[in-house]
């Protein structure tokens, strides 16, 4: 079956911009996370998603925002572009989501550069 | 901030070898879990261990949890080139992931 998938694959954008990323999780995985990556802070919880529903958000400011729709597919959206924000937003599904025992699938990533 | 800590940061060996890397953590856990990046690519997920197991093998990837110590091991047997990537452990409590810094793995041929 197909994998997760993520859209775009790399992004530039300018300071003070604002940018969507989009995330397809397995079909029939329900829970839909999203994590950023960068060499400094290393991999980060931004949040998570079950059934349309934002269950868990990390240590991140309220530029950060995402949405799941009733296909379980996610955007994120980062509004007011800082150059700290440059990194790669990874997106991982599971079938289920809290006090499960199932590994996460991750999709490639979306590379953001902000310049 | 990053709940695991890994040892060592950096590893290079020659293909055939043995590679153990270690993970530390600080709070209760449902499982952990080790993953594997290839030169910033997506995160594939190699191996998960249950709070309640103590060690588990995967082909030639095996995994051990002391939670008494709050500490797990990944060892790969007789290394690939092919296995040269960053190792990353991941706490699984409740519904998110919280990763430690990684190992960089250099397999030499």
């Amino acid at each position: 079956k197909a994998g997760v998938t993520q859209t775009p694959r790399y992004l530039i954008k300018t300071r003070g911009q604002q940018v969507t990323l989009s995330c397809s999780p397995i079909s029939g995985h329900r829970s839909v996370s999203w994590y950023q990556q960068t060499p400094g802070q290393g991999l980060q919880f931004l949040f998570e998603y079950f059934s349309e529903t934002q269950r868990n958000k990390g240590n991140f400011p309220g530029r950060f925002s995402g949405r799941q729709f009733s296909n379980s597919r996610s955007e994120m959206n980062v509004s007011t572009l800082e150059l700290g924000d440059s990194a790669l937003y990874l997106c991982a599904s599971t079938p289920s989501g809290t006090g499960h025992n199932y590994g996460y699938t991750f999709g490639s990533g979306t590379r953001l550069t902000v310049v | 901030s990053q709940q695991g800590e890994e040892d060592p940061q950096a590893l290079s060996i020659q293909e055939g070898e043995n590679a153990t890397m270690n993970c530390s953590y600080k709070t209760s856990i449902n499982n952990l879990q080790w993953y594997r990046q290839n030169s910033g690519r997506g995160l594939v997920h190699l191996i998960l261990i249950r709070s309640n197991e103590r060690e588990k093998h995967s082909g030639r990837l095996r995994v051990t949890l002391d939670t008494s110590k709050k500490s797990s091991s990944l060892l790969i047997t007789a290394s690939r080139a092919a296995d040269t990537a960053s190792y990353f452990c991941a706490v699984n409590s409740g519904s998110r992931l919280t990763f430690g810094e990684g190992t960089q793995l250099t397999v030499n041929p």
